[in-house]
């Protein structure tokens, strides 16, 4: 692996349900991030973590929920899908120096789409 | 509230020189960034700005005034594979990147 990696690809969801969202990076970052990328809008962040076992809320969280057991990974889970989470959804990574350039780096992306 | 603003869509020539503003007003500042996004595909990162001033790195340019709250992205001897959109991104004071809703670059022949 290099860099970071998202699965799955694309997903067709029935309302309701119950989705995990895959986010696996190998460049040992600290900070992780989840946004998602809607038509005519900025990314938008939902959660983020700056280390292994901490996790934050970002601009839009409702719905959403994730953790960081480890460095490598950061899964994202809708516990109840709704139409309205239909979206591009985008891992990021970052070292997390504060004061620096502290880069965030891009994951290919999960299409979701909520029916 | 927090706020970027970039125009939508652009059009320009191949060969030419195109320049791409952004505004912003957030609370804090500590960097503005510029990333590419092709379609379908993830941004990928292009310029960093923190102080005033001009960053070059080959054909792209970026421009920085912190008192006016505005940065260009500059884009010289454009070729048909610089086609994407352009996202300009401020860090606020939490830290956080605050990103505009991208500006879609058209290259013609």
């Amino acid at each position: 692996i290099a860099g970071i990696t998202q699965a799955p690809t694309s997903q067709i969801l029935a309302a309701g349900r119950r989705m995990t969202l895959r986010c696996t990076q190998d460049m040992r970052h600290n900070a992780m991030y989840w946004y998602r990328q809607d038509l005519g809008l900025g990314l938008r962040l939902i959660h983020y973590s700056n280390t292994a076992g901490t996790t934050g809320k970002g601009e839009v969280p409702d719905g959403y929920s994730v953790s960081r057991a480890n460095t490598d990974d950061f899964p994202l889970t809708l516990a109840s899908a709704v139409p309205s989470q239909t979206s591009v959804y985008f891992c990021a990574s970052s070292v997390e120096e504060t004061g620096g350039t502290d880069t965030q780096y891009f994951g290919p992306g999960t299409r979701l789409t909520v029916l | 509230g927090q706020n970027i603003d970039q125009p939508t869509e652009m059009t320009a020539t191949e060969g030419a020189i195109v320049q791409i503003n952004c505004t912003y007003q957030t609370s804090g500042f500590n960097g503005l960034f510029w990333y590419q996004q092709h379609a379908g595909e993830a941004p990928t990162f292009l310029s960093y700005n923190v102080l005033d001033g001009l960053e070059e790195k080959g054909r792209f340019s970026s421009f920085l005034s912190r008192s006016k709250g505005y940065s260009y992205l500059l884009l010289k001897e454009l070729q048909m594979k610089d086609s994407a959109s352009y996202l300009c991104a401020v860090r606020d004071s939490n830290y956080q990147l605050i990103w505009g809703a991208g500006t879609k670059l058209i290259i013609k022949p």
